[in-house]
């Protein structure tokens, strides 16, 4: 069965440093993986995907997200976070078996960005 | 979201009523789901629709029926709310069939079940 785990309730950083969210996926064929944002009290909004190509996907506001086939990991970064950054953020993936048209969410973390 | 909207945006309901929620979409794509947000499990498939009358289950239907009757608006029925329907729904639309593999979400809906 096609999955995505989220390792970490919560991140922590300090405004300026590096961040990075943690993702890793379980899938029976080619994966297509996903980034989303919510803000709070706000919907949620598309960051970035992988589909095919560069392993190095870069996507809105500053994020990109490294696909690593071989440790089936999909973890998004950003070299240096800003407060406003702070949200909580799904990492997704499509669920092929059921003809790719349903996408499965990890339980999501939460990302907090301090001044 | 532009191009789908979702009503109403809260609703207070007792507990054995039915509830209706409805997403609306002008962007004519052809899927569009409905998904529950709760602490602890992120958003989870109720049910989902890939056209017109054209709908299927998702991971956590049970209490949920929906209906399609047109390319723009799918609605959720909650047959007889009970508690542990108390959530934050949210739609979603996408056009797989153009590659167009990501979501577009609407802005939820919170809904508390009294």
């Amino acid at each position: 069965a096609q999955s995505v785990a989220q390792p970490e309730d919560q991140v922590n950083v300090a405004e300026g440093n590096p961040l990075t969210v943690k993702c890793t996926y379980s899938v029976s064929g080619n994966p297509y993986l996903f980034w989303y944002v919510q803000y709070p009290n706000r919907g949620l909004q598309f960051l970035l995907k992988y589909i095919t190509g560069d392993n190095l996907v870069k996507g809105s506001y500053g994020f990109e997200a490294e696909f690593n086939k071989s440790q089936t990991s999909f973890h998004l970064k950003k070299p240096s976070a800003l407060v406003s950054d702070s949200a909580l953020y799904f990492c997704a993936v499509r669920d092929i078996n059921t003809g790719g048209f349903k996408t499965i969410f990890g339980a999501g973390t939460r990302l907090f960005v301090k001044a | 979201d532009a191009g789908i909207t979702q009503s109403p945006r809260h609703k207070v309901t007792e507990t054995g009523t039915p509830v209706t929620l409805r997403c609306h979409q002008t962007e004519n794509h052809r899927y569009m789901y409905w998904y529950r947000q709760d602490p602890g499990h992120g958003l989870r498939l109720i049910h989902y629709s890939y056209g017109v009358k054209d709908t299927d289950k998702g991971e956590v239907s049970d209490g949920y029926s929906v209906s399609r009757s047109k390319t723009e608006d799918f609605l959720l029925t909650l047959e007889s709310a009970t508690s542990s329907q108390t959530s934050v729904y949210f739609c979603a639309i996408s056009e797989p069939d153009r590659g167009n593999y990501g979501y577009t979400f609407g802005s939820g809906t919170r809904l508390t079940v009294v």
